[in-house]
């Protein structure tokens, strides 16, 4: 497809289980973000991946959060033993090197832990 | 340390109407600055953006914002209302290392 992919659209687990959200970027935007967007508040960025450089991690609210970057292209973002304030939406961006200011979103995976 | 402060969670306009969503900003460096619409069950789009040269910047849909450094602020502006603009704005600042996202704006048209 012509922009960002993200799956599931929806996502309801339990507490304490492992979820995996997936993001498709752009073909050939190098660089790849993760936002979270909770009800009324804004978006708060998760984490960065920019080409084969080690990725900017500084916005994960803890370590039960990860993400990995397979062949500079898709990415999974795994949220380990959920609790229910990670509900929330959580926005795939990407763009092209050197034009981080035009970010494309995709839709979202909406994520609800019961 | 980069901030972005919305003004009105929510606004109300007549269909016709004069649309102002406000932005104040707080940035160490010079700031990129943003606008995006979210409509619902979709994701971010852009609007419009500013980082260099003219301060008015204009974007899609008819909407424009002014990069005001002596009141940080960034201020979204469109002159006549359309029941198509009804959706969610989000103004950022960008530190050119991460985009900082205010809480948003829900934007409704009254017909």
């Amino acid at each position: 497809g012509a922009g960002v992919s993200q799956s599931p659209s929806n996502k309801v687990t339990e507490k304490g289980k492992d979820v995996e959200l997936r993001c498709d970027p752009i073909s050939g935007h190098t660089a790849l973000y993760w936002y979270r967007q909770s009800l009324g508040q804004g978006l708060e960025f998760l984490i960065y991946f920019q080409g084969n450089s080690a990725p900017d991690k500084s916005g994960l609210p803890s370590d039960r959060f990860s993400a990995e970057r397979t062949g500079g292209s898709v990415s999974t973002l795994t949220i380990q033993r959920t609790q229910q304030e990670d509900s929330a939406v959580y926005l795939c961006a990407s763009s092209l090197a050197g034009q981080k200011e035009t970010q494309y979103f995709g839709p979202g995976t909406r994520l609800l832990v019961l | 340390a980069q901030s972005v402060t919305q003004l009105g969670s929510h606004v109300s306009v007549s269909e016709g109407a004069l649309v102002l969503l406000r932005c104040n900003y707080s940035s160490s460096v010079p700031p990129y600055l943003f606008w995006y619409v979210q409509y619902p069950n979709q994701g971010l789009q852009l609007l419009l953006k500013y980082t260099t040269g003219a301060t008015l910047v204009k974007g899609i849909n008819g909407f424009e914002a002014e990069f005001k450094k002596s009141e940080t602020s960034f201020h979204l502006t469109k002159p006549s209302a359309h029941m198509s603009d009804a959706a969610e704005y989000f103004c950022a600042v960008s530190d050119q290392v991460q985009f900082y996202f205010g809480t948003g704006t829900s934007l409704t048209v009254i017909p």
